[in-house]
């Protein structure tokens, strides 16, 4: 079945600087990307998500790009600031599992002032 | 955001009792999900369903059971409980695959 790799697992930034949190997938089937923020004792909440007929997608701060061949996809986060402070999930979809998403590990964001 | 009810909210309780922990929703949204989240492991789907009495397992089906008797709600069922099922349960909706997938808040197990 499908794996998803997720680095790294913590991350600590300054304030204003950028995050990037990377994943990888096995199963070159995968379709679709979503993106995770979770707050301490919250519920997971979706931020972005990619499907794979595009390269990248952007929404303001936040920006997800995927590389087929490599079997990657990255989150990114510019301008960060103390409210980014979460774990952040990325997950994948695939149609040779019946397109149930598989998640990664998660990385613990720390954003100080 | 959308309307999911996950009860009971937190629980403890002990080896060997059963447990059913329930999932309600207001979106008429035919997919619904039951996951666990360990630390280091993310979210492991456990069972999900695809309409009323329609459910297949997941990654981490075993020790578990679901029914979905109506649109609005989901069941997960600890038939005999054990201290390796001590998680956070999240039940999560959307109307077809590949759709985002919204949670709900959450049920917190504890099994001494």
């Amino acid at each position: 079945g499908e794996n998803v790799e997720q680095h790294p697992s913590t991350l600590s930034v300054q304030e204003g600087d950028s995050a990037v949190i990377k994943c990888t997938y096995s199963d070159s089937a995968s379709n679709y990307f979503p993106w995770y923020k979770q707050e301490l004792g919250k519920r997971p909440q979706l931020i972005i998500d990619i499907r794979s007929n595009v390269g990248e997608k952007k929404d303001q701060r936040i920006a997800v790009t995927l590389n087929k061949t490599a079997k990657h996809f990255s989150l990114h986060i510019t301008e960060t600031q103390p409210e980014d402070s979460a774990v952040y999930f990325c997950a994948a979809s695939t149609v040779n599992a019946g397109n149930m998403l598989t998640f990664g590990g998660g990385t613990r964001l720390m954003v100080k002032p | 955001d959308a309307g999911i009810t996950q009860s009971p909210r937190h629980k403890v309780t002990e080896t060997g009792t059963p447990v059913t922990l329930r999932c309600h929703q207001t979106e008429n949204h035919r997919y619904m999900y039951w996951y666990r989240q360990d630390p280091g492991h993310g979210l492991r789907l456990i069972h999900y369903s695809y309409g009323v009495k329609d459910t297949d397992k997941g990654e981490v089906s075993d020790g578990y059971s679901v029914s979905r008797s109506k649109t609005e709600d989901f069941l997960l069922t600890l038939e005999s409980a054990t201290s390796s099922q001590t998680s956070v349960y999240f039940c999560a909706i959307n109307n077809s695959p590949n759709q985002p997938q919204h949670f709900g808040d959450g049920t917190r197990l504890s099994i001494l």
